[in-house]
């Protein structure tokens, strides 16, 4: 069966510094990948998602990116993050083909 | 592009009773799919029932049940003799039927819970 792991599970971090959260998907191959964020009490918003190794589509321009440098591995990145950058981030796969999304676990960010 | 609507931030209902939650949503689109999705307080995200536009039958897994409306772009999410684990936010997805483009659109989502 198909498994997403998510990590790290909780971050605080500090205005301007850097950011690394992976998002790696077992059982299944190329599954579309997809990155969200879920400010507190609202719904979620989709960062980026992508189709196969090395494509990534943004969906809100901003100081995050990401990238798919395997084909079950996709990574959201901060070169200096912001207080507004704060929130859960949420990785998702789905096969391709109009198939539901999957979540993993989450992580949730705190920047001070 | 495509809203997706849930006009009840919060709901509650005894346990063991009926309880429905509201999803609208606005797009140009003939077919899309859509889909509830339950966040519990540890905060993951879970599929709880999906529906093809293209399929008139409204579509069932075992509680949980949806009315889709598709002239009034309308599908709500029927919860059947609910239960305590039921307490959770439930949001309301519309994808879009373009290969290479399946992205969600999420509601910003109804709490529900569940009172014993």
């Amino acid at each position: 069966s198909q498994t997403i792991h998510q990590w790290p599970a909780t971050l605080v971090q500090p205005v301007g510094s850097p950011l690394s959260l992976e998002c790696t998907v077992e059982g299944t191959s190329n599954p579309n990948l997809y990155w969200y964020r879920q400010a507190a009490g609202r719904g979620l918003q989709l960062l980026f998602y992508s189709v196969g190794i090395g494509q990534i589509s943004s969906e809100v321009p901003q100081n995050l990116s990401a990238s798919r440098p395997q084909d079950r591995q996709f990574i959201l990145s901060s070169k200096k993050l912001l207080l507004s950058d704060s929130g859960f981030y949420l990785c998702a796969w789905s096969p391709s083909g109009y198939q539901p999304q999957h979540f993993g676990d989450g992580t949730r960010l705190s920047i001070l | 592009a495509q809203t997706v609507t849930q006009s009840q931030p919060e709901m509650s209902v005894q346990e063991a009773e009926t309880v429905t939650l509201s999803c609208t949503y606005d797009t140009s689109e003939s077919n899309y799919y859509l889909f509830w999705y339950k966040q519990p307080p540890s905060r993951q995200m879970i599929l709880v029932i999906r529906q093809e536009a293209y399929k008139q039958q409204n579509a069932t897994e075992n509680r949980f049940s949806v009315n889709f409306q598709k002239a009034a772009k309308s599908f709500s999410l029927k919860i059947s003799d609910s239960q305590l684990g039921d307490t959770a936010m439930y949001f309301c997805a519309f994808m879009r039927s373009n290969f290479g483009n399946e992205k969600l659109t999420f509601g910003t989502g109804t709490r529900l819970t569940i009172i014993p």
